[in-house]
């Protein structure tokens, strides 16, 4: 079936540290992937971070990049400096054209001041 | 802009009680989904629905039913709550499935006595 895989959290890295969140798809029924980062910060609700739709494209938002990777199934996420403030849980996601978004199971980042 | 309200915040039941859960959109969105996130855990699909009146399954439909009678609502019914259905309800829209990003509501978390 079509699923994600996700760096298993928790992770922790210190403020203006490098940051990488990996996430790998199978996509064995949807021809045209199109690739998802949310975001839930504390307290609030789930909501969309930054998509891709196009292979070979990156999509970017709040300093986070992510790269449509096809040959490699890969979408992970990048940050060069995380701020506090980017604590948080970070879901990957993977809907064909005519499908609803699968997600993978969470990442929680803590970043330590 | 829009917003999504769930309807009750806190669900308590009884085992083996059935039980309803709403949801409404006042973006406009063909599209409404229902996920359901236990503990620590990642968005499992239920239902979708692409428009008024049609429902799909998702990977977790088993013991549930859901009704679309109106674009802008969607309600979920957990038809014998089990003690091990204690978790979050999640709904959604969007303008498509695919590309499209999704639009999440604060929850629905249900407990089972």
């Amino acid at each position: 079936g079509d699923s994600v895989t996700q760096t298993e959290g928790p992770v922790t890295v210190s403020e203006s540290e490098s940051l990488i969140i990996n996430c790998t798809y199978s996509a064995t029924s949807i021809a045209y992937p199109n690739l998802f980062w949310y975001v839930r910060y504390p307290g609030e609700g789930l909501q969309l971070l930054l998509k891709v739709i196009t292979a070979g494209q990156k999509g970017s938002s709040r300093g986070f990049e992510a790269t449509y990777n096809k040959e490699t199934t890969s979408f992970h996420l990048q940050k060069a400096s995380v701020q506090e403030s980017d604590s948080a849980v970070y879901y990957c996601a993977l809907a064909g054209n005519n499908n609803a978004p699968r997600f993978g199971a969470g990442t929680k980042l803590s970043v330590k001041p | 802009g829009g917003i999504i309200t769930q309807t009750p915040k806190f669900l308590i039941g009884q085992e083996g009680q059935k039980l309803t859960l709403k949801c409404q959109q006042n973006f406009n969105h063909d599209t409404m989904y229902w996920y359901r996130q236990d503990s620590g855990k990642g968005l499992r699909l239920i239902y979708y629905s692409i428009t008024e009146n049609d429902l799909q399954k998702g990977d977790l439909s088993e013991g549930y039913d859901a009704s679309r009678e109106k674009k802008s609502s969607f309600s979920l019914t957990v038809t014998s709550a089990q003690k091990n259905e204690m978790a979050v309800f999640l709904c959604a829209s969007s303008i498509e499935t695919g590309g499209y990003e999704q639009y999440f509501g604060p929850g629905t978390r249900l407990t089972v006595l």
